[in-house]
């Protein structure tokens, strides 16, 4: 079965710091969803992409976060200034088609110091 | 507001047992409910869904669901629990026309005793 891959699996960073964490969706979707877990607490939805824009976001997702679809095939999540409270792992999810189930990756488990 | 509840935080149930994980909703219009299961370190991986149709839905490892719209509630079951389910399910549902993020429950964790 075709898999949404995710890098790293692990980044540590120190507080104030630029992140990129990176997803590649199954090829042929086109929906893209960023989520993230905090230890211990349930998946929070970020935001949703969908045609080369932000279809819908959270509260969560504020200035400082940013997504991209550089090219045909990557993803990205940037936090522009990490905050201690970003520590998380964070989930990126794509899926083909109306109502179709989403795919998940295995996450980028992101630590600030 | 629409959510979704999961309302036990852990359950334990003896292997070969038929299981049960609790799943309730509130929602303004037609849901469309989920079970994903997250192992240790790992990502969720999909067990089923309801969208329309039977309210009886069998999904992946032997798991099923039963939608029971009265009562607002989507319990995942198992007829005979194996010590390899032993994971963190989680409840999700997608509401509204447009939008289909996904709204987590918080999660319930499962552990089969040998």
């Amino acid at each position: 079965e075709p898999e949404v891959t995710q890098t790293p699996s692990h980044q540590v960073t120190q507080m104030g710091q630029e992140v990129i964490l990176r997803c590649v969706p199954i090829s042929n979707h086109l929906y893209f969803y960023w989520y993230r877990q905090i230890l211990g607490q349930k998946v929070e939805f970020l935001v949703s992409f969908y045609n080369n824009e932000i279809s819908e976001k959270s509260e969560i997702f504020d200035d400082q976060f940013s997504v991209e679809r550089p090219d045909g095939s990557n993803f990205t999540l940037k936090i522009r200034s990490t905050k201690l409270e970003d520590s998380a792992m964070y989930f990126c999810a794509s899926r083909e088609g109306w109502r179709e189930k989403q795919f998940f990756g295995p996450g980028t488990r992101l630590t600030v110091l | 507001a629409q959510s979704v509840a999961q309302p036990e935080d852990q359950v334990n149930v003896a292997e070969g047992n038929p299981l049960t994980v609790k799943c309730t909703y509130s929602v303004s219009g037609n849901p469309y409910l989920f079970w994903y299961v997250q192992y240790p370190n790992r990502g969720l991986q999909f067990l089923l869904k309801y969208i329309t149709g039977d309210n009886l839905v069998k999904g992946s490892y032997g798991f099923e669901a039963e939608f029971n719209k009265s009562q607002t509630s989507f319990h995942l079951k198992k007829p005979s629990a194996l010590v390899s389910d032993s994971a963190l399910y989680f409840c999700a549902v997608i509401f509204g026309n447009r939008d289909d993020k996904i709204i987590f429950g918080k999660g319930t964790r499962l552990h089969i005793l040998p």
